[in-house]
């Protein structure tokens, strides 16, 4: 069973550019969820992708975008990056959006914003 | 909304000894809870989750950890630490907040283990 993976593993960025990461999910999952990890701190919660349709949302920024394909894989878009953008974002796949679906993490992109 | 606090940022052990990394959560329903592992320049790994069929759970690599309603607390413990669990340490809350249910983590403890 292929693990939840993540690309590209490291970005380098200007202020004002635009990033698209990628996330495949585990097998079988159909809901991935984005959080940022900045330095020092537990990651946060971005939003959340079920079934290619947004599921709920942090408290982060419009231009903070994501979509989900029909594979159940994900992108997370950044458009007009500014140096408090770079941190570690994590991706999470689980099995569906309740309570009990424990959220599996890949290995996560780190974007360091110049 | 609930939430989660890690006492310890920093935490040192020395090799053998036990491992307690603390947790204390604020829900206002029963809260499935996790702890998580990260190494360095990796993602999160799953140690072991709380979901309310037994008060003690046990994860993987020796760790295990026992939920106390009446103390909020959910403390990671492992009887004998190893250099391999130098690690950073997350505690999480499964949150339902505007009808999403996402994941309110921790600070983290940063475990060091000394030989």
């Amino acid at each position: 069973e292929t693990g939840v993976t993540q690309s590209p593993t490291h970005l380098i960025k200007t202020r004002g550019q635009q990033v698209t990461l990628r996330c495949s999910s585990q097998s079988g999952h159909n809901t991935v969820s984005w959080y940022q990890q900045a330095l020092g701190q537990g990651p946060q919660f971005i939003f959340q992708y079920y079934r290619e349709e947004e599921n709920g949302r942090g408290n982060f920024p419009p231009r903070f975008s994501g979509l989900q394909f029909p594979n159940y894989s994900s992108e997370l878009n950044v458009n007009a990056l500014e140096l408090d953008d770079s941190a570690l974002y994590l991706c999470a796949s689980s099995l569906g959006t309740g309570f009990t679906d424990t959220q599996y993490f890949g290995p996560g992109t780190r974007l360091t914003v110049l | 909304a609930q939430s989660v606090t890690q006492l310890g940022s920093h935490v040192s052990v020395s090799e053998g000894a036990l491992v307690l990394l603390r947790c204390n959560y604020s829900s206002s329903v029963p809260p499935y809870l996790f702890w998580y592992v990260q190494y360095p320049n990796q993602g999160l790994q799953l140690l072991l989750k709380y979901t309310s069929a037994a008060t003690l759970v046990k994860g993987i690599n020796g760790f295990e950890a026992e939920f106390k309603k009446s103390e909020t607390s959910f403390h990671l413990t492992k009887p004998s630490a190893h250099m391999s669990d130098a690690a950073e340490y997350f505690c999480a809350v499964s949150d339902q907040g505007s009808g999403t249910y996402k994941y309110i983590f921790g600070t983290g403890t940063r475990l060091k283990v000394l030989a």
